[in-house]
């Protein structure tokens, strides 16, 4: 059972551009929660998915950002119109979503780059 | 809403010395509490977690923490440290009384341990 996987391990976009985060949960696993790290700080939720379904958005940026988690492939998270400040490690993490007190798996993250 | 804190941002222990990490929570409900290592450029780890029962709980790589309902807190402690132990620790927690999956983290906290 491959653990958590996100594509690409790093990416380089300009100011502007769009970037693209995939994440693909652990086979049985129907939940995903979105966190972004910013160099010298913690993890800030971002966003909490079940398939197809947003749960809590309540860490997302009001513009620019957005995620999905469709029925079929990974979930998304999709940054618009790049800033500097965008860049940051964006972490994925999947739990079963059958207990609460489960532990998250997580994946070992995308390093976004805005030059 | 819950919470987490870390209030050290960094704790150094010399090799074969106990250490401790702090952290300190707040929810409405009962809390799950998780701690997280993350080693450098990869992802999260699980280390151990709380959920009922037994307020002393053992983890992974000789860990240990202990959930304190009146002072609300969840330290995480090795009675003797070693230095492939340094990396980033995240404490985390979800509330019990609100039926989410939603896992808030603290900022971290970097531990240093010399030889």
């Amino acid at each position: 059972n491959a653990g958590v996987m996100q594509n690409p391990r790093h990416l380089v976009r300009r100011r502007g551009q769009e970037a693209r985060l995939r994440c693909s949960p652990m086979k049985g696993h129907s939940h995903v929660y979105w966190y972004r790290q910013l160099p010298e700080e913690g993890l800030k939720f971002m966003v909490y998915l079940q398939k197809e379904n947003i749960i809590d958005e309540s860490g997302m940026p009001k513009e620019r950002f957005s995620a999905e988690f469709p029925k079929e492939g990974p979930s998304i998270l999709r940054i618009q119109q790049v800033v500097r400040g965008d860049s940051a490690a964006y972490f994925c993490a999947s739990s079963p979503g059958t207990l609460q007190g489960e532990k998250a798996f997580f994946g070992q993250g995308t390093r976004l780059t805005v030059v | 809403a819950q919470s987490v804190a870390q209030p050290e941002d960094q704790v150094n222990v010399a090799e074969g010395n106990p250490l401790t990490v702090k952290c300190t929570y707040s929810v409405s409900g009962n809390p799950y509490l998780f701690w997280y290592v993350q080693y450098p450029n990869r992802g999260l780890q699980f280390l151990l977690k709380y959920i009922t029962g037994d307020n002393l709980v053992k983890g992974s790589y000789g860990f240990e923490a202990e959930f304190n309902k009146s002072q609300t807190s969840f330290h995480l402690k090795k009675p003797s440290a070693l230095v492939s132990d340094s990396a980033l620790y995240f404490c985390a927690v979800r509330d019990a009384g609100t039926g989410g999956f939603k896992t808030i983290f603290g900022a971290g906290t970097r531990l240093f341990v010399k030889a």
